[in-house]
């Protein structure tokens, strides 16, 4: 089945850095959905975007939908030690009857002391 | 007051056996799923319901067979357990086929080992 290529695969950083990260697809979504996993539990929504070109915004997380409709990207200012977690992103194409969501192949994130 | 749970969180069974997964969310969605994360955490969806009808059935062994008593609950079933099926299985809902929106809502996990 078809997978979104996240990039990086995994991030190390220090506490108060930014970090920057994205998703593509070789077919267009209509849907942008990211969400965070820590370990031993499951995906928590981030942010959802659902429009071309669309900036979002939740807390120190920010998400844009691609204006090719097959890019995604996620920043997170200032990070903090609570951010250690992998993103993933999701991609839907919105039609009747498909609700299924692609996932990326997620992004490690770890602060480094 | 959980949105999605599952039970057990962990499971550990011998190959060959039969064992049984089950969701439930109190979120009011119509549309709920099975998922399977791999050890290298790719996450595939597995199934999908809404308001009780199949609707998205991806290339999973006619081992696992989903059941949906209710909207509010989806149970998932595997049969002749192997050691691939080792892998963590999350359930997801959203809102509905019909809302502007696919927002899934994931649940805690059910960690299945097979020795």
């Amino acid at each position: 089945g078809q997978q979104l290529n996240q990039s990086p695969q995994s991030m190390f950083i220090q506490e108060g850095e930014d970090v920057s990260m994205n998703c593509t697809s070789s077919s267009i979504f209509n849907t942008w959905l990211w969400y965070k996993q820590d370990p031993g539990e499951g995906p928590v929504l981030l942010i959802a975007l659902y429009k071309a070109g669309e900036l979002t915004s939740n807390g120190r997380l920010t998400a844009q939908f691609g204006i090719t409709r097959k890019d995604s990207f996620l920043n997170i200012s200032a990070s903090i030690p609570s951010d250690v977690g992998i993103y993933f992103c999701a991609g839907q194409l919105r039609v009747f009857g498909n609700e299924k969501l692609t996932f990326g192949t997620g992004t490690r994130l770890t602060i480094i002391p | 007051d959980t949105a999605v749970s599952q039970t057990p969180k962990y499971l550990v069974t011998q190959m060959g056996n039969d064992k049984s997964i089950k969701c439930e969310q109190n979120l009011g969605h119509d549309t709920m799923y099975w998922y399977k994360q791999d050890s290298k955490k790719f996450l595939k969806i597995m199934f999908s319901y809404n308001n009780k009808e199949l609707i998205i059935n991806e290339t999973v062994p006619n081992r696992f067979s989903p059941k949906s008593p209710d909207k509010a609950h989806l149970n998932l079933h595997i049969n002749s357990l192997e050691l691939g099926d080792s892998a963590v299985y999350f359930c997801a809902s959203s809102q509905s086929r019909l809302a502007g929106n696919n927002e899934q809502f994931f649940g805690p996990g059910t960690r299945l080992t097979v020795l």
